[in-house]
Formats: C-alpha cells, sequence, structure tokens
C-alpha cells in the first residue's frame, strides 16, 4: 500500500517554543492531509484538514493560531504547535489520500509523540 | 453527524479462542467503514474496510467483519486469537473526506 512518512517520531520541547510535525506521502501525490491528535487511552480526534494549496479546514475548538498547518505540495503537510505548553503533549498523527482514487482509505503515517517540558 | 460507538473499551481474550469487537455506527449515507490496529506507541495499520459489495469483508492477520445494515454494525471477528494480536483496535466510519474514529477497545491475549 502506500507509505506515509512522519518526521519525527518523538520530540520533546521546553515550554513557549515550536515544534513542527511533518507529514509526506512517499509514493503518491496526496491532494488532502488530515491531521489528528490524540490523548492517552483515547481515540483520534480530528484537528484539521489540509487541503494542498489553499488554506486548512479546522475543526471546531482547535486553535488555528497555535495549530499551523500548511500544505504546500502535493507530497507535503507541516503542523507547528507555536508556544507549546504541557497541556499540548500528545500524540499526533498525519493520514493523506490519494489524489486520483477516489474509493480508497486514508493512509495514516507513524505518528509522532510530543513531549512538553 | 457520524459517530462510533465501541462499547466495549478492554477485552482479555485466551490464546485460541476466538474474538469478536463490536463495532455501531451513524452515518446519514452508505458509509464506509474501517477497522485499524495500534500497537503501542506506534501510528495505524488498517485492517479492513467495507466501501460497498460483498458484506462480509476480509482483512489481514485473519481478520472479518461484517457489515450489518440494519444494526449499524461493523463487528470484527477472528476465529482463533494469537498472542501478536493484543493491541487497540479502533473502528471508523466515514465518507470520502472526513473519518471519524470509536474510541478503541484495548485487547489482553493471555496464555
Amino acid at each position: 500500500g502506500a507509505v506515509v512518512s512522519q518526521h519525527p517520531s518523538r520530540v520533546i520541547c521546553k515550554s513557549g517554543t515550536s515544534v513542527k510535525i511533518e507529514c509526506r506521502s512517499l509514493d503518491f501525490q496526496a491532494t488532502t492531509m488530515f491531521w489528528y491528535r490524540q490523548f492517552p487511552k483515547q481515540s483520534l480526534m480530528l484537528m484539521a484538514t489540509s487541503n494542498e494549496g489553499s488554506k486548512a479546514t479546522y475543526e471546531q475548538g482547535v486553535e488555528k493560531d497555535k495549530f499551523l498547518i500548511n500544505h504546500a505540495s502535493l507530497t507535503l503537510s507541516t503542523l507547528t504547535v507555536t508556544s507549546a505548553h504541557p497541556e499540548d503533549s500528545s500524540f499526533y498523527i498525519c493520514s493523506a489520500r490519494e489524489r486520483f482514487l477516489m474509493n480508497t482509505e486514508a493512509f495514516f503515517g507513524q505518528g509522532t509523540r510530543l513531549t512538553v517540558v | 453527524a457520524q459517530s462510533v460507538t465501541q462499547p466495549d473499551i478492554h477485552i482479555t481474550v485466551s490464546e485460541g479462542a476466538s474474538l469478536e469487537l463490536r463495532c455501531n455506527y451513524s452515518y446519514g449515507a452508505t458509509p464506509y467503514l474501517f477497522w485499524y490496529v495500534q500497537s503501542p506507541g506506534q501510528g495505524l495499520q488498517l485492517l479492513l474496510k467495507y466501501f460497498s459489495g460483498d458484506t462480509l469483508v476480509q482483512g489481514i492477520k485473519g481478520f472479518e467483519a461484517e457489515f450489518k445494515r440494519s444494526q449499524s454494525s461493523f463487528n470484527l471477528r477472528k476465529p482463533s486469537v494469537h498472542w501478536s494480536d493484543a493491541a487497540e483496535y479502533f473502528c471508523a466510519v466515514g465518507g470520502y473526506q472526513k473519518v471519524t474514529f470509536g474510541i478503541g477497545t484495548k485487547l489482553q491475549v493471555i496464555p
């Protein structure tokens, strides 16, 4: 199946700094990428939908200025957690949908464990 | 609004026994349905999916699921569980864009 690479897999940062997470589709073009957040022992919550070349669509309750999403190319979307605080510590996962296939699932990255100290 | 209910948060099964994980969904149209598995600290792996056609879907690792429209269910089954199946299992429903996940069922396998 298609491969989605997410980097870094783990990151520890100091409170107040910003962290960038990359999501790449390695062998396909993805017009749409999704960013999820997973709290411990909970399900995945969709944060935003990212479309190549346009602004991301954020889910209700997600701060746009805190979680900056950029989807500058058909193979790369980035999530930047700005001015991170300990409550932002979580597992972040991206997924990407192949450009030309309608009846297919989105492919998930391996996730990024963010710890803010 | 679409939603997924996984009523069993934690299930313990003996190795070699059969397994059924329950999933009920709410969706306004014909749904796309998925089962994913997640090992600790890892991303998601797709076990199987239902888009259309045969309501009994075969997946990887010996898993299967049956779509029952009348019951709004998509239960996951495996006839004989292996110790390596211990993980968290997520049912999900969605269309082309948004996918909504259930809360997950943690599977423990005992010898």
